[in-house]
């Protein structure tokens, strides 16, 4: 099966940048996406085709993918921002999904 | 805009069976293409399968097949999620979510509206 990879952990303090990473053999070929989730809420989409940010999404979201890595930057991240964020992407075939493990961002 | 509206919380005795639904409104049932996915306590999210019902494809994860079965009935605009031979591990909120579906030069899809989730308990 298809693997996605994130680091567990990812933190930073108020106003610094964040950079989570996703791993994946495909993604040279396929997209990522990036799901944002807060406790107890379901996910939400902030970053999709890589790089484009969704209606409502704060401008300080952003992607960026190259060869076998998609990055997420969170620029000037806010205490908000602290979630579980979850890159996603398809296999070669592009009828399965799947979801890296996720990655906790902590901003304190 | 897209809303799905999930049925309530199930606990569930090992063994039994589980359907989860999923109603859309909002939008035209006919063009949507739905997937499943659960969260375990702790845990991170899981794709479990999708459906297009106008193409009536219907698509599992591995890790499911032979267990889940999602259809969709278009004249209640509702999709659901089956899943047999309940064991503790599936123990989890199940999300159903409406998928973009492109078949452009790439053929992908991704969930861009999500249910709230529903609880689903298997405990004896």
């Amino acid at each position: 099966s298809y693997d996605l990879t994130q680091p567990p952990s990812v933190s930073v303090s108020p106003g610094q940048t964040a950079r989570i990473t996703c791993s994946g053999h495909a993604l040279p070929k396929k997209y990522a996406f990036w799901y944002q989730q807060k406790s107890g809420q379901a996910p939400v989409l902030v970053i999709y085709e890589d790089s484009k940010r969704p209606s409502g999404i704060p401008e300080r979201f952003s992607g960026f993918g190259s060869g076998t890595t998609a990055t997420l930057t969170i620029s000037g991240a806010q205490v908000e921002d602290e979630a579980d964020y979850y890159c996603y992407s398809t296999d070669s075939s592009g009828n399965h999904g799947v979801f890296g493990g996720g990655t906790k961002l902590t901003v304190l | 805009q897209v809303q799905l509206v999930q049925s309530g919380a199930e606990v569930k005795k090992p063994g039994s069976s589980v359907k989860v639904s999923c109603k859309a409104s909002g939008g035209t049932f006919s063009n949507f293409a739905f997937s499943w996915v659960r969260q375990a306590p702790g845990q991170g999210l899981e794709w479990m399968g999708g459906i297009i019902p106008m193409f009536g494809t219907v698509n599992y994860a591995q890790k499911f097949q032979g267990r889940v079965t999602i259809t969709a009935d278009e004249s209640t605009t509702t999709t659901y999620m089956e899943l047999s031979s309940l064991r503790s591990e599936d123990t989890a909120v199940y999300y159903c979510a409406r998928d973009v579906v492109v078949t452009a030069t790439q053929n992908y899809f991704y969930m861009d509206v999500w249910g709230k989730g529903t609880t689903v308990t298997v405990s004896s």
